[in-house]
């Protein structure tokens, strides 16, 4: 089936410091989001790219839709403590229409 | 605009016993999902609704889960008997309209099945 690759799986970085993860797909897909976990919550969506190449930013959240519509990364520029949770990234299936969810990347981030 | 209530918010069981989740959709939103959150995975789309019609249940085991949104506002799961691998977060999201990205997600309810 479809799946999405998420890595790293885990981060504990140091507060202040900038932040990369990405999620790739065998697939090419036309939609990619990145959702954000907190601790005993629903995912929130952060960023949504729908055009390949796409760069778009949300605060210190910037995230990119890849070229070959088969990747997508997310950075966090200068962490803070808030910024703990779970990161997941998701696809829109173009034969189901259903969204599908990445494993999580996981952050923590030290004061 | 108050969010997507879901409860109980933890609920734990013994295996063969049953469980139901209630969930209420934020007003206006005519598609409301069930997922599933095994811990260290991502969400797992259950069943979604529209309005009171199953768009999708491909995923649902529906041998034990049942779900029904009767007047097409909130919504019921329930899991009878429960097995020890349904432990998970159950997650109630509601969206404007099908195949809308930006979905709404509840807090989740966490079922423990010993």
């Amino acid at each position: 089936g479809q799946q999405l690759n998420q890595s790293p799986q885990s981060m504990f970085i140091q507060e202040g410091e900038d932040v990369s993860m990405n999620c790739t797909s065998s697939s090419i897909f036309n939609t990619w989001l990145w959702y954000k976990q907190d601790p005993g919550e629903g995912p929130v969506l952060l960023i949504a790219l729908y055009k390949a190449g796409e760069l778009t930013s949300n605060g210190r959240l910037t995230a990119q839709f890849g070229i070959t519509r088969k990747d997508s990364f997310l950075n966090i520029s200068a962490s803070i403590p808030s910024d703990v949770g779970i990161y997941f990234c998701a696809v829109r299936s173009s034969n189901t229409g259903k969204l599908i969810f990445g494993q999580g990347t996981t952050l923590q981030v030290k004061p | 605009e108050a969010g997507v209530a879901q409860s109980p918010r933890y609920k734990i069981i013994e295996k063969r016993q049953s469980v139901a989740f209630w969930c209420n959709p934020i007003s206006g939103h005519a598609t409301l999902y069930w997922y599933q959150q095994i811990l260290g995975q991502g969400p797992k789309l259950l069943i979604q609704f529209q309005n009171n019609g199953v768009v999708d249940d491909s995923q649902l085991p529906k041998d034990r889960f049942s779900a029904e949104r009767l007047k097409g506002v909130d919504s019921t799961l329930k899991i009878q008997p429960a097995k020890l691998e349904d432990s998970a977060v159950y997650l109630c999201a509601s969206s404007f309209s099908t195949g809308a990205n930006v979905l709404t997600f509840g807090a989740g309810s966490r079922l423990t099945v010993l």
